[in-house]
């Protein structure tokens, strides 16, 4: 089975832009997650998506958004950016099924630059 | 207070050493406890996955689980440069919010 894709693997913006990252996941898998990873913070909840609706939410500001199409596939927007917005992007797939392990695979990541 | 703490090190340890790496979490309602493995540049990819308290053996590898002091711990026998990467504990609490909670990593470098 291919794995979790992500594109693009490397951006860099400019402050006041707007940036959409991509997620396809394993297949078969309904459920995609997506963090924001910084050295300080570590791994950031940012939202979960299964069959289209967001299920759970991360304590981001609205700029953070995203949505998930009827193939699974899922993209992020992020809107005005700031310098803080600089970090590992990554996109985790699961089945989602209500199944009690919920075991996550991940993406390599994008990795935004914010200058 | 971080719900799941963890040193982020770094540590450095001799080829072939045993290695420690551990997590504390203050929130009872949880659950289910990984280990991820995050190589540089690379996403974290799951090393193991324990429910209940006790030990649970993977190769190289041992997950320990005491629920009653809430501390999870990670155990690399034989360690190898090979070896060298992030590691990051993660949380699932049980019911309707179930996202996981991460620690914020542990870095370890395994010296030939």
């Amino acid at each position: 089975k291919a794995g979790v894709t992500q594109t693009p693997r490397y951006l860099i913006k400019t402050r006041g832009q707007q940036v959409t990252l991509s997620c396809s996941p394993i297949s078969g898998h309904r459920s995609v997650s997506w963090y924001q990873q910084t050295p300080g913070q570590g791994l950031q909840f940012l939202f979960e998506y299964f069959s289209e609706t967001q299920r759970n939410k991360g304590n981001f500001p609205g700029r953070f958004s995203g949505r998930q199409f009827s193939n699974s596939r899922s993209e992020m927007n992020v809107s005005t950016l700031e310098l803080g917005d600089s970090a590992l992007y990554l996109c985790a797939s699961s089945l989602g099924s209500g199944s009690s392990r919920n075991e996550q695979y991940f993406g390599p990541g994008t990795r935004l630059t914010v200058t | 207070q971080k719900e799941v703490e963890q040193d982020p090190g770094p540590l450095s340890v001799p080829e072939g050493a045993i290695v420690s790496l551990n997590c504390t979490y203050s929130n009872s309602a949880f659950q289910y406890f990984m280990w991820y493995r995050q190589y540089s540049r690379k996403g974290p990819e799951l090393l193991m996955y324990t429910y209940s308290s006790g030990n649970k053996e993977d190769g190289r590898f041992t997950a320990q689980v005491d629920k009653s002091s809430k501390y999870i711990s990670l155990f690399i026998r034989d360690s190898q440069p090979s070896d060298s990467a992030t590691y990051l504990c993660a949380m699932l609490r049980a019911g309707n919010n179930r996202k996981l909670i991460w620690g914020l990593g542990t870095s370890l470098a395994v010296n030939p």
